[in-house]
């Protein structure tokens, strides 16, 4: 089973739209989760970190946690084309240096 | 500042053929990393090197060896590459290995075994 997971996708929202992408994991120690985008071919690059159960919001990007559910989410609204990447989202495994990421979602934002 | 920085861009070997993958950081950072990246899989952490003088192996290390020769400078290396090694290479650094620290990666080798 894999520790963390995510819809492979790809998904694809209209402009302007709200986008909502998933993500669960198997380590209930896991503390700190993140969420980084990858343009093709490219490295990735973090847009959020959350820690605590709820909701952390950042300009258009929103993550929500639920540590009971093992189930971290983002949001993107107002998506724009630019927003079209890989997501990846990534947990530590409680270790501290061990993360663990998911194979990633594929987000299309159609003009 | 660069950043991360990471040498070469792409490569072509044979199997059996060895090399070293370069990285280098100008951020301070305590910690560095090296994952793969594989389509389907997302990124697997091969080995990490929590301080200077220190290396641990990751999810994925075998065929692989990593030197952290400075604080700045953190090296893997394929002794007798493989075809299943054929991949996209990442290297990471962090403040520290604590909870909650941000990674930062550099723009990745592609790297093909024939």
């Amino acid at each position: 089973q894999k520790e963390v997971e995510q819809n492979s996708g790809p998904l694809s929202v209209p402009e302007g739209a709200i986008a909502s992408l998933n993500c669960t994991y198997s380590d209930r120690g896991s503390q700190s989760f993140f969420w980084y985008r990858q343009y093709s071919g490219k490295s990735p690059e973090l847009i959020m970190s959350i820690y605590s159960n709820g909701d952390k919001e950042d300009g258009r990007f929103t993550a929500q946690l639920n540590k009971a559910s093992q189930y971290v989410s983002l949001l993107i609204r107002d998506s724009q084309p630019s927003d079209s990447a890989t997501y990846l989202c990534a947990a530590t495994g409680g270790l501290g240096n061990d993360m663990r990421f998911g194979a990633g979602t594929r987000l299309t934002v159609k003009p | 500042n660069a950043g991360v920085t990471q040498t070469p861009k792409f490569q072509v070997l044979k199997t059996g053929q060895s090399m070293t993958l370069q990285c280098a950081q100008d951020m301070n950072h305590n910690s560095m990393y090296w994952y793969r990246q594989d389509p389907g899989m997302g990124l697997r952490l091969i080995y990490y090197s929590a301080s200077e003088g220190t290396t641990d192996k990751g999810e994925v290390p075998n065929g692989y060896n990593v030197s952290r020769l400075n604080k700045r400078e953190f090296s893997l290396r394929l002794e007798s590459a493989a075809p299943s090694q054929t991949s996209v290479y990442f290297c990471a650094s962090s403040v520290s290995p604590a909870l909650g620290e941000t990674q930062y990666f550099g723009p990745g080798t592609r790297l093909l075994v024939l």
